[in-house]
């Protein structure tokens, strides 16, 4: 069945790249997600890509996509105190009822 | 937020009393859905809905029930709770192929 695995920790230095990677398994999946997760909140949507794309870029974040691998990941640049949450891979392969949630990677950011 | 409100924010409650969350929404979304997140799992889909009076299930559905009488409201049930409903349970709308998720419920049953 569909699975999406992700790492479940990650710390950087504040100012340092950090990089969260995802695997995921159904090669139909038409669009793949990043999102983010602070304390007692809901999951807020951080960006998106579309299953034919390699590369999105959006301001601090960048995602890249491959699909032979099946591997996503997401950059943070210059990585602040602020992105210290939890950060969800998912994938969609049809309609929110079909998105796929990985385990969630808990970033620390230390300053 | 897209305009979702979940109630309670918490609760506690004794294995095998029933239990009803509320999600209610403001901006007529047609598609709505019930998941609950534990450590581990990261999110999982208990119920979800397609319009009013329209319902299916999801992953995890044993054990809990949906209403949607109103375009606005998708409520929750767990008919008689156990432990393992222990979890954060969150209310969710899409747009498109975007999921927007309310604050969630903190349901402790002990």
């Amino acid at each position: 069945g569909e699975d999406v695995e992700q790492s479940l920790f990650l710390s950087v230095r504040e100012g340092d790249s950090s990089v969260i990677n995802c695997t995921y398994t159904d090669s139909s999946s038409t669009y793949l997600y990043w999102y983010k997760q602070e304390p007692g909140a809901g999951l807020q949507l951080l960006t998106y890509i579309f299953s034919n794309m390699d590369m999105k870029q959006d301001q601090r974040l960048t995602v890249l996509l491959n699909k032979k691998d099946k591997h996503l990941s997401l950059r943070i640049a210059d990585t602040q105190t602020g992105d210290s949450a939890i950060y969800f891979c998912a994938e969609s392969i049809g309609g929110g009822f079909k998105t796929i949630f990985g385990a969630g990677t808990r970033l620390f950011v230390k300053a | 937020d897209a305009g979702i409100t979940q109630s309670p924010r918490h609760k506690v409650t004794e294995t095998g009393t029933p239990v009803t969350l509320r999600c209610h929404q403001t901006e007529n979304h047609r598609y709505m859905y019930w998941y609950r997140q534990d450590p581990g799992h990261g999110l999982r889909l208990i119920h979800y809905s397609y319009g009013v009076k329209d319902t299916d299930k999801g992953e995890v559905s044993d054990g809990y029930s949906v209403s949607r009488s109103k375009t606005e409201d998708f409520l929750l049930t767990l008919e008689s709770a156990t432990s393992s409903q222990t979890s954060v349970y969150f209310c969710a709308i899409s747009e498109g192929e975007k999921l927007f998720f309310g604050s969630g419920t903190q349901l402790s049953v002990l």
